[in-house]
């Protein structure tokens, strides 16, 4: 079975530009989440959905950041306008989560954002 | 108090050895805990999970949860090379999400 599969693995933009992410969760998984990483921060949650559905948000810096799941099979991160210090690794993962019990969650490649 | 902690090291063990990852929690309501394991440039891979209090093994590895003291550990046996990485900690908060400790970064001695 494929994994989380992530797209692009590398990106560099210039500040300003708007930028794209794009995640497909493993087929069967009814959770998805956004983790940005730095090494100053370490893994941060950024916004998780529940069968297409936004549940928390919290974690999004600023209304730059935006995520969508138009259906179980794909989500997307957007930075618009993107800035140097958006740049990190952006990790999508996915689990299948059943009601009132902890979850594995299951990592995506990563994609290795870079802002100039 | 953070709701994951874990000592960032670096923790040197020598090959052979047994390596001990420690993480503490602050939310007295969680159930189960995951281990994961990080390779530089790579994403985290979940390696062992324990949802009740003890030891559960496998392999060369065993995790171990204390609920009463409220920490969680991971023992690698018969360390290998194959093993030097960062070993993340993560568990759910009283809002049910997974929050991740910062990782404990392990170098395996030859």
């Amino acid at each position: 079975d494929a994994g989380v599969i992530q797209s692009p693995r590398h990106e560099v933009t210039e500040m300003g530009q708007e930028v794209t992410l794009r995640c497909k969760p493993i087929s069967g998984h009814n959770s998805l989440f956004w983790y940005r990483q730095t090494m100053m921060r370490g893994l941060e949650l950024l916004i998780y959905f529940n069968n297409n559905v936004p549940i928390d948000d919290s974690g999004m810096p600023e209304d730059r950041f935006s995520a969508k799941m138009p259906n179980a099979s794909f989500s997307t991160l957007k930075i618009q306008p993107s800035e140097p210090r958006d740049s990190a690794v952006y990790f999508c993962a996915s689990s299948f989560r059943v009601s009132g019990r902890a979850y594995e969650q299951y990592f995506g490649p990563g994609t290795r954002l870079t802002v100039t | 108090q953070k709701e994951v902690e874990q000592n960032s090291g670096p923790l040197s063990v020598p090959e052979g050895a047994i390596a001990s990852l420690n993480c503490t929690y602050s939310d007295r309501g969680s159930q189960s805990f995951f281990w994961y394991r990080q390779y530089s440039g790579k994403s985290p891979e979940l390696i062992m999970f324990i949802y009740s209090n003890g030891d559960k093994e496998d392999g060369r590895f065993t995790a171990q949860l204390n609920k009463a003291s409220q920490y969680v550990s991971l023992l690698i046996r018969d360390s290998q090379p194959s093993d030097s990485a960062t070993y993340l900690c993560a568990g759910p908060n009283r809002d049910d999400k997974i929050i991740f400790g910062k990782g404990t970064r392990l170098h395996i001695l030859p």
